[in-house]
């Protein structure tokens, strides 16, 4: 079946360290998000490409890095210069936009 | 200020209530949707509409693009409804060629056996 996975889905790790979440789609979609969901809060977009090989930054985008070098994986690496990381990701992806949007199951990071 | 209103922000029913929620956009949009999140985290795609109504089973979608508000309406409901419900409208984004999301925070729905 296709759609998104995002792993791990728990995540803990030590404040100072850089940490990768993972989010790979078989569904051959062009354009891939992160976002980042708090208690109280709407979605709120990190990252986002519509093509391989380019993304561009969502409201929330200091302290958090991508890449996509292939169409299946948008990576999300949260690094230590991000003030509060700890939340809920969301990955998702599009095919058009008259097509829906399609969400993995999440990662929890947690940085004590 | 939010782009996307969401009301009730929680909501209780009793089984086989009629439930209705409502939301409110602020925006030009290109299409709106319907979120559902379980408690686990992963979130489905309901509805996606960009006038009129849509009905999938015991759900019903509708939206007034003159007055900028959809409502997500739930017949006969069911404790397997028991969720977030999120509206989130597709904007088209000035500078670029891609087009933005902005969700509005959710519904949180318990439906009582």
């Amino acid at each position: 079946d296709g759609g998104i996975t995002q792993s791990p889905k728990y995540l803990f790790r030590k404040e100072g360290q850089n940490v990768t979440l993972s989010c790979e789609q078989n569904l051959n979609h062009d354009a891939m998000y992160w976002y980042r969901q708090d208690p109280g809060q709407g979605l709120r977009l990190i990252y986002y490409s519509q093509i391989v090989n380019d993304f561009q930054k969502g409201d929330i985008a200091e302290g958090y890095s991508v890449s996509r070098e292939k169409k299946e994986s948008f990576p999300l690496t949260v690094t230590s210069a991000q003030k509060n990381p700890t939340a809920f990701y969301l990955c998702a992806s599009s095919s058009t936009e008259r097509s829906p949007l399609h969400f993995g199951n999440g990662t929890r990071l947690t940085v004590t | 200020k939010n782009e996307v209103e969401q009301s009730p922000q929680n909501l209780t029913a009793q089984e086989g209530e009629f439930i209705t929620i409502n939301c409110s956009y602020s925006v030009g949009i290109s299409a709106l949707h319907w979120l559902q999140q379980h408690p686990g985290g992963g979130i489905v795609s309901l509805f996606m509409l960009s006038s009129g109504k849509k009905k999938h089973g015991r759900l019903i979608a509708t939206i007034n693009i003159q007055e900028k508000h959809s409502s997500l309406h739930i017949t006969a409901s069911h404790p397997r409804d028991s969720a977030v419900y999120i509206c989130a409208v597709r904007s088209p984004a000035e500078g670029n060629t891609g087009n933005q999301f902005y969700f509005g925070t959710g519904t949180s729905l318990t439906v009582i056996p």
